[in-house]
């Protein structure tokens, strides 16, 4: 069974600019995580979805969007990039309903920001 | 606000001697906890968890304990071989709130030496 992709891998930015991610999940899993990890901070909550709807958002800006298809890839956007958005970005799916350590994750996209 | 905290960034230990990893929480809402490890270029995967109903969890050379009282667990590795040199994360589910969404610690690097 493949795991959860993420493409892309590596991108880089300069401020201003705007940024889309995107998350293949694990077949059958219709529930998507997406988690922002930068040095010191470890990995914050940015949203979760689930049947093409956002059920719970992390504290970040506006600027952080996201959407799910009706096939569960989702899609990340940050708009007017800043420096600090640069991170690694972390989406994990898992089947609705079971516990937490059946979240897996993908290998994340890292952005840089310049 | 950090409510999940893991002081140490590192921790050096000898191969075949016992890695302690802690974890402090601040949020006595947190009623299920995950550690997760994490290697470069790859997710985090899942390594044990445990519930806040119970004071330990043992799954072959890991054991989690959980001090409630203290608000602060502790991932124990007994013998600690090369291959467990990663990142540790220590995460936790808040009671009511979906598996999709865990607040994690900043993480500990582990290194383990011949």
């Amino acid at each position: 069974k493949a795991g959860v992709t993420q493409t892309p891998r590596y991108l880089i930015k300069t401020r201003g600019q705007q940024v889309t991610l995107s998350c293949s999940p694990i077949s059958g899993h219709r529930s998507v995580s997406w988690y922002q990890q930068t040095p010191g901070q470890g990995l914050q909550f940015l949203f979760e979805y689930f049947s093409e709807t956002q059920r719970n958002k992390g504290n970040f800006p506006g600027r952080f969007s996201g959407r799910q298809f009706s096939n569960s890839r989702s899609e990340m956007n940050v708009s007017t990039l800043e420096l600090g958005d640069s991170a690694l970005y972390l989406c994990a799916s898992r089947v609705r309903g079971a516990r937490g350590e059946t979240q897996y994750f993908g290998p994340g996209t890292r952005l840089l920001v310049l | 606000d950090q409510q999940v905290k893991q002081n140490s960034p590192s921790l050096s230990v000898q191969e075949g001697r016992i890695s302690i990893l802690n974890c402090d929480y601040t949020n006595s809402m947190f009623d299920y906890f995950l550690w997760y490890k994490k290697y470069p270029a790859e997710g985090p995967t899942f390594l044990i968890s445990i519930s806040s109903i119970k004071d330990k969890n043992e799954d072959g050379r890991f054991t989690v304990f959980l001090n409630k009282s203290a608000k602060h667990l502790s991932l124990h590795i007994v013998p600690s071989q090369p291959g467990d040199s990663a990142v540790y994360f220590c995460a936790a589910s808040r009671k009511g709130d979906s598996w999709g969404k865990l607040q994690f610690g900043a993480g500990t690097q582990v290194v383990v030496t011949p």
